[in-house]
């Protein structure tokens, strides 16, 4: 298994403003997946992490409001810029070393006034 | 494009007793993973069970076990002896293994165990 930590683990921030979110992994891994989970919804992928290239973003999230680091093989940072109440949400960093497996930090809980 | 559909909003099984959580899925993939997951009110997101598309068998994990028909492509989730602790919202997701590698997820269940 992997161990995920995440920092801050919840955060109260003013419409305007960026927060970023730092996700830790206990081993190497080679892809890291950052999703966002809005009030009573799914999870959607934001985009994924590879350590060396450009993160890779999904449909209808944008580099320049989401823009992602990726270090090394064990860390990874979100973040949110210019934040306004839609992107009150969890977000959630994600990793999985083995295909029968996918792990999740403890999550992000944003609140954006 | 990969699909997972949860109809259950919502379901109620008594303490003890087992309950089924429905997950259909689409996919175009011959080779896909299947997953699901417990997410409590604290909001982390815990890793249930794991069903590959080329196991013979159904997977099973402690009281967690998944009913696997790919025919139907359908992956419900059995949780036997339901315990208070059960309580919490469930998610079905899939990963094309030979695709991008991301999970895809429904849009859950919401269990509640009566005592």
């Amino acid at each position: 298994s992997a161990v995920i930590s995440q920092k801050p683990s919840r955060d109260i921030c003013q419409r305007g403003t960026s927060l970023t979110i730092q996700c830790q992994v206990d081993s190497q891994v080679t892809m890291m997946f950052w999703y966002r989970q809005q009030p009573g919804q799914s999870l959607t992928l934001i985009a994924t992490a590879n350590q060396g290239s450009e993160a890779t973003y999904e449909s209808g999230f944008v580099i320049d409001k989401f823009p992602i680091s990726r270090p090394n093989l064990t860390f990874s940072t979100l973040t949110v810029s210019n934040m306004s109440p839609e992107d009150s949400s969890i977000y959630l960093c994600s990793v999985h070393n083995r295909e029968e497996t996918q792990y999740f930090g403890p999550g992000t809980r944003l609140l954006v006034l | 494009a990969q699909k997972i559909t949860q109809t259950q909003p919502g379901m109620f099984v008594q303490e003890k007793e087992a309950v089924t959580l429905d997950c259909t899925y689409d996919t175009s993939d011959p080779s896909y993973g299947l997953f699901w997951y417990k997410q409590p009110s604290s909001g982390e997101m815990i890793f249930l069970i794991y069903q590959g598309s080329y196991d013979q068998q159904n997977a099973t994990e402690g009281r967690y076990s998944l009913n696997f028909q790919k025919a139907r492509k359908s992956a419900n989730l059995v949780i036997s002896a339901s315990q208070l602790g059960d309580s919490a919202m469930y998610f079905c997701a899939m990963r094309d293994l030979g695709g991008s590698e991301k999970l895809v997820f429904g849009k859950g269940t919401k269990l509640t165990v009566n005592p």
